[in-house]
C-alpha cells in the first residue's frame, strides 16, 4: 500500500513550457486535492475533485488545469509555465463523505520555473 | 473565507520541555486538523477534531468551539519532534461537501538536546 505518490519529485521548466504532475492513490479515496506551498504562506488549494470525472476550482486555480479520468489518479497541468508558479506542489486524498476525514498527502513536487 | 492564525511562528525549546502551539480561526468550522511537516517536506495528519480533546502518545490536541481556538501540546519534547506544525480548518459551509481545508502558516518547532 503506497498511499499517495507524486511524479516527478523535482522539475525545472523554462517560462512558457508545459508539464503535467501526476498524483496517484491506492486507498480508493473519492476526494483528491492539489495544493501549492510557498514560503511564508499556508498551503493553498488549487483544484480538487470529489470523484472520478469531476473537478472544481479552489482558491488559486489560474494557470492550472486538472483531470480525474480514473479514480486513483489526479493530474495537474501547467499549459504555459510562469515564474510565479515556482512552488512546492502537494497532492492529497480523503475518503468520501465520512467521519474519517483526515487527508493523506503525497511527498510533494518541487517545481522551479526560470 | 476563514482566517487561520497560528502562534508562535517559531519556537525553540529544550529537550523535555512542555510545548504549546496555538491556533485561532475566524468563522464556524466542522472540524480542525493538526498536521506535521517533517524537515524533509512530507506532511502527515496528527489529529482531526471537532470538539473536546484528543491524545496520541505525547501529543494532545484541544479545541474550544465557542472561542474558535485550538491548542496542540507536546509533553516531554524530543529533538525528533522538530518540525513545522500546521493547523487547518474545515469550514462548516465547505463548498458542496468538498471538505476543503484552510491552512495556517505553520509553527516551526526546534527542540534542542
Amino acid at each position: 500500500n503506497a498511499g499517495v505518490t507524486q511524479t516527478p519529485k523535482f522539475r525545472v521548466l523554462k517560462t512558457g513550457q508545459s508539464m503535467t504532475l501526476l498524483c496517484a492513490q491506492d486507498m480508493n479515496h473519492e476526494y483528491m486535492y492539489w495544493y501549492r506551498q510557498d514560503p511564508g504562506m499556508g498551503l493553498r488549494l488549487i483544484h480538487y475533485s470529489v470523484g472520478e470525472g469531476t473537478t472544481a476550482k479552489g482558491e488559486v486555480p489560474d494557470g492550472y488545469n486538472v483531470s480525474r479520468l480514473k479514480k486513483q489518479n489526479f493530474l495537474l497541468g501547467l499549459e504555459s509555465a510562469a515564474p510565479s508558479q515556482t512552488s512546492v506542489y502537494f497532492c492529497a486524498s480523503r475518503l468520501g463523505r465520512s467521519q474519517l476525514g483526515e487527508q493523506y498527502f503525497g511527498p510533494g513536487t518541487r517545481l522551479t520555473v526560470t | 473565507k476563514n482566517e487561520v492564525e497560528q502562534s508562535p511562528q517559531n519556537l525553540t525549546a529544550q529537550e523535555g520541555e512542555f510545548i504549546t502551539i496555538n491556533c485561532s480561526y475566524s468563522v464556524g468550522i466542522s472540524a480542525l486538523h493538526w498536521l506535521q511537516q517533517h524537515p524533509g517536506g512530507g506532511i502527515v495528519s496528527l489529529f482531526m477534531l471537532s470538539s473536546g480533546k484528543k491524545k496520541h502518545g505525547r501529543l494532545i490536541a484541544t479545541i474550544n468551539i465557542q472561542e474558535k481556538h485550538s491548542s496542540l501540546h507536546i509533553t516531554a519534547s524530543h529533538p525528533r519532534d522538530s518540525a513545522v506544525y500546521i493547523c487547518a480548518v474545515e469550514g462548516s459551509d465547505s463548498g458542496a461537501g468538498s471538505y476543503q481545508l484552510t491552512f495556517g502558516k505553520g509553527t516551526k518547532l526546534s527542540v534542542i538536546p
